[in-house]
């Protein structure tokens, strides 16, 4: 069984620029949520979708989004990309509210110079 | 304030040492998750608690959960090097919707 799926493994950015990230969740599992983890603030939570409809999010600007397609999988854009943004972005996924748990894929690591 | 403490924030221990990391939560909980991360990757499930009083183990380590107190630790039995990383609770402190907050994390190292 396939384990979550996250492209690309690192970015390097350019402050201003835009960038969407990928994750491709266990197949079955219908909500993927997104984290942002930093060496300051740690692992915050920035939004979940489940079949397609953001239900929840977290205390990140406008400039965070996200969707989620038919087949489960989910993008995540940064739009205006700050120095700040530069983190280990992780999204999970997870069957029924989390009954059997979260799973996590290995990240994306954006860097903005 | 954090709604998630964990302690120790780091620990070095003599490898075949026990060891045992706290979480500690300022609200309620619906679900206790452990997990362990290698610096830069991804979390690597450990154990999912759900009822107060509940007890899991896997090979050498054993996590309980303490709904009354709301917490939760973690111990490791005669730690190893392939023990050593970075050890997170995420907290479902909602109930109702798939999102956890997390601990600072501890990160442990074990000197052979």
């Amino acid at each position: 069984k396939a384990g979550v799926t996250q492209t690309p493994r690192y970015l390097i950015k350019t402050r201003g620029q835009q960038v969407t990230l990928s994750c491709s969740p266990i197949s079955g599992h219908r909500s993927v949520s997104w984290y942002q983890q930093t060496p300051g603030q740690g692992l915050q939570f920035l939004f979940e979708y489940f079949s397609e409809t953001q239900r929840n999010k977290g205390n990140f600007p406008g400039r965070f989004s996200g969707r989620q397609f038919s087949n489960s999988r989910s993008e995540m854009n940064v739009s205006t990309l700050e120095l700040g943004d530069s983190a280990l972005y992780l999204c999970a996924s997870s069957s029924r509210q989390g009954l059997y748990g979260y799973t996590f894929g290995s990240g994306t690591r954006l860097t903005v110079v | 304030s954090q709604e998630l403490e964990q302690s120790p924030q780091s620990l070095i221990v003599q490898e075949g040492k026990n060891l045992t990391i706290n979480c500690t939560s300022s609200k309620t909980l619906y679900g206790l998750y452990w997990y362990k991360q290698k610096y830069g990757e991804g979390l690597i499930f450990l154990m999912m608690l759900q009822k107060g009083g509940e007890e899991k183990s896997h090979e050498k380590i054993t996590a309980k959960l303490d709904e009354k107190k709301q917490q939760s630790s973690l111990h490791i039995t005669a730690s190893q090097p392939s023990h050593a990383g970075i050890y997170l609770c995420g907290a479902d402190t909602s109930g109702a919707t798939n999102k956890l907050i997390f601990g600072t994390g501890t990160l442990l190292a074990v000197q052979p």
